[in-house]
């Protein structure tokens, strides 16, 4: 089936360090793909997505590119703030996919 | 626009009771998920609604597991008996449920933490 594998975690990083959260996924066919955050003792939210082949999806300073060739949609930031601590986790959804997560990655920021 | 409201946001049981969760979507969403998300590990789909049918439930433990969308807008999550790896956070998502198009993004409510003792 359909899956989703992402870094294990937690990456700790200090404030404006670059971030880099890997994610690879399996599935038939081109899914959308995302990435959602989930902050302390809240749901998760969206946080960039991409629905084809080298699109690069980008919000709050977040960029991740759709990379059929390697089945892959990387999460970068080039310089992280202690407010980017959460979890983030990257998801398969779209048109009869099933959505699908991976295990999420917790991000701690330092001063 | 309202979110998804979930309830309540934390219970605590005992093993062998029962408990359930509720969950409205956002107005006008049509596909409806439950999710449960257990401590480090990523959201695991127990059930999808589309509209009052069910999409998928392979996932679900049916067993002690049952789920409800009686009139295709909120919908019941219920666990009985409760056995104490039920522990974790059940999430419940709503999409525009526009299958076979659109972009399958998941709106989430902000959870029901279960404690099984």
């Amino acid at each position: 089936g359909d899956s989703v594998t992402q870094m294990e975690g937690p990456v700790t990083l200090s404030e404006e360090a670059f971030l880099t959260i890997n994610c690879t996924y399996t599935a038939t066919g081109y899914p959308s793909l995302f990435w959602y955050v989930q902050y302390p003792g809240e749901g998760l939210q969206l946080l960039l997505k991409a629905t084809k082949a080298d699109d690069k999806g980008s919000n709050k300073g977040f960029e991740a590119t759709y990379r059929k060739e390697t089945t892959s949609f990387h999460l970068e930031k080039g310089s992280v703030q202690v407010s980017d601590s959460a979890v983030y986790f990257c998801a398969l959804s779209g048109g009869s996919y099933i959505p699908t997560f991976g295990r999420g990655t917790s991000l701690i920021v330092h001063p | 626009e309202a979110g998804v409201a979930q309830s309540p946001r934390y219970k605590i049981i005992e093993k062998r009771q029962s408990v359930a969760f509720w969950c409205n979507p956002i107005s006008g969403h049509a596909t409806l998920y439950w999710y449960q998300q257990i401590l480090g590990q990523g959201p695991k789909l127990l059930i999808q609604f589309q509209n009052n049918g069910v999409v998928d439930d392979s996932q679900l433990p049916k067993d002690r597991f049952s789920a409800e969308r009686l009139k295709g807008v909120d919908s019941t999550l219920k666990i009985q008996p409760a056995k104490l790896e039920d522990s974790a956070v059940y999430l419940c998502a709503s999409s525009r449920g526009d299958r076979g198009r659109g972009t399958g993004e998941l709106f989430f409510g902000e959870g029901s933490r279960l404690t099984v003792l």
